[in-house]
């Protein structure tokens, strides 16, 4: 079947934009989550949703990030006034249970 | 918060030969430990994972070890391809769904 979607695929913003990442999950998954990876390292938790609630979304850098997942499938990952450091992939993955998570291919910002 | 550390950061060998990549994790709590391999540019790809009531597990070239009481994990490679050359990334997780990633693993397998 299909694997999680994530569009766009690259991005590139002029500091001080707004940018929104879209990310489809594998069907019939509930358990959905963004991660942010650097270049050389391994992928860092952002925020968690089950169904359309979001359950933790401690890993958010600051409050210029902002997820939202409003009919328990399709999420979306809003950046405000983005700064350079906020240039990496950012990888949406996706799980049927409450551990085995399936990514996607991940949407590589470029702040400028 | 769970800390996931891995060695060696990178590792060659020769094609047909074994490769093998160790990871620690601090929480005594984790119970779930996924593998994943990530080619250049690509997403990271579940390969295979352990819970903490198994000591093994097994498929085809890829097993995984667990070892609860001194916490670390390691993922066995055997009879390496060229297409196994990848960054290999290991995690876990304690029951709270949020995977804590090692750095990553750069496997170079020379033909």
């Amino acid at each position: 079947g299909a694997g999680v979607s994530q569009s766009p695929r690259y991005k590139v913003a002029k500091r001080g934009q707004d940018v929104a990442l879209r990310c489809d999950p594998i069907s019939g998954h509930v358990s959905l989550f963004w991660y942010q990876q650097a270049l050389g390292q391994g992928p860092e938790f952002l925020t968690y949703f089950q169904n359309e609630a979001q359950l933790d979304k401690s890993g958010l850098p600051s409050d210029r990030f902002f997820a939202e997942r409003p009919e328990g499938s399709v999420s979306t990952l809003k950046i405000q006034r983005t700064q350079q450091e906020d240039s990496a992939v950012y990888l949406c993955a996706s799980s049927y249970n409450m551990d085995t998570q399936y990514f996607g291919p991940g949407t590589r910002l470029t702040v400028l | 918060g769970e800390n996931v550390e891995q060695h060696p950061s990178t590792l060659s060998v020769q094609e047909g030969d074994s490769a093998v990549i160790k990871c620690t994790y601090s929480d005594s709590a984790s119970n779930y430990f996924p593998w994943y391999k990530q080619e250049l540019g690509k997403r990271p790809q579940l390969i295979i994972d352990i819970r903490s009531n198994v000591g093994e597990k097994k498929d085809q070239r890829i097993a995984v070890t667990l070892n609860k009481t001194a916490k670390h994990f390691s993922l066995h490679i055997t009879e390496t391809q060229p297409e196994d050359s990848a960054v290999y990334f290991c995690a876990a997780i304690r029951g709270n769904n949020r995977l804590a990633f090692g750095k990553g693993n750069q496997v170079v397998v020379i033909p």
